[in-house]
């Protein structure tokens, strides 16, 4: 099975709407945490949020949301007003075992967003 | 501060030709990670270092060897680069187990013909 699917490839949103990209995960540990980057065409990675299991409340940073569904095992980030900078490849990613360097990292395939103006 | 570095930006070898990609990192960090990117696919982690003097496999690591002598360097080396390695590789790297976030590099392009 898959531990990360983002069902999306690609998504076209108007600009200054909010978008929801989605991604459901498949972890059998206790312990994990769920990341989202960005990766716009000038290819680098950037970090946009980090949800931990173990945390009460959903992320939150800046424009960008985490909706966290554990009962779901889904992460789906939620960006507020959009802007045409967000056009970018987005990948989920989920973090598993310990925590000392050797935690296993796995990323989803990515969704596409296109904002349109 | 530069953050993450990688060198070179693009190379293209030949099959069986051999080279070394070098990442920098000037913030102190212990943890840093060699990952490949390849296309319709999420990064996937190659070898992974959590301190200067350690190295561990990742989830991809034939046909790999790293080292980390210095701390603020992990060298990633392909001795007999093969077409099936043509990829993007990106470096990342960790503060240390405070922080899950990992911060990564601008890649490094490879193409093997």
């Amino acid at each position: 099975a898959q531990k990360i699917t983002q069902t999306q490839p690609g998504m076209f949103v108007q600009e200054k709407e909010a978008v929801t990209l989605d991604c459901t995960y498949d972890t059998s540990d206790q312990s994990y945490g769920l990341f989202w980057y960005k990766q716009p065409s000038s290819g680098e990675m950037i970090f946009l949020i980090y949800q931990g299991s173990y945390d009460e409340q959903n992320a939150t940073e800046g424009r960008y949301s985490l909706n966290f569904q554990k009962a779901r095992k889904s992460a789906n980030l939620v960006i507020s007003a959009s802007q045409l900078g967000d056009s970018a490849m987005y990948f989920c990613a989920m973090r598993e075992g310990g925590n000392f360097g050797n935690e296993k990292l796995t990323f989803g395939t990515g969704t596409r967003l296109t904002i349109i103006p | 501060n530069a953050g993450v570095t990688q060198t070179p930006k693009f190379r293209v070898l030949k099959t069986g030709q051999s080279m070394t990609l070098l990442c920098a990192q000037d913030m102190n960090h212990e943890y840093m990670y060699w990952y490949r990117q390849d296309p319709g696919m999420g990064l996937r982690l190659i070898h992974y270092s959590v301190g200067e003097g350690t190295t561990a496999k990742g989830e991809v690591p034939d046909g790999y060897n790293v080292s980390r002598l210095k701390k603020q360097n992990f060298l990633l080396g392909l001795e007999s680069a093969a077409p099936s390695q043509t990829s993007v590789y990106f470096c990342a790297s960790r503060v240390d187990r405070v922080s899950y976030e990992q911060y990564f590099g601008p890649g490094t392009r490879l193409t093997v013909t």
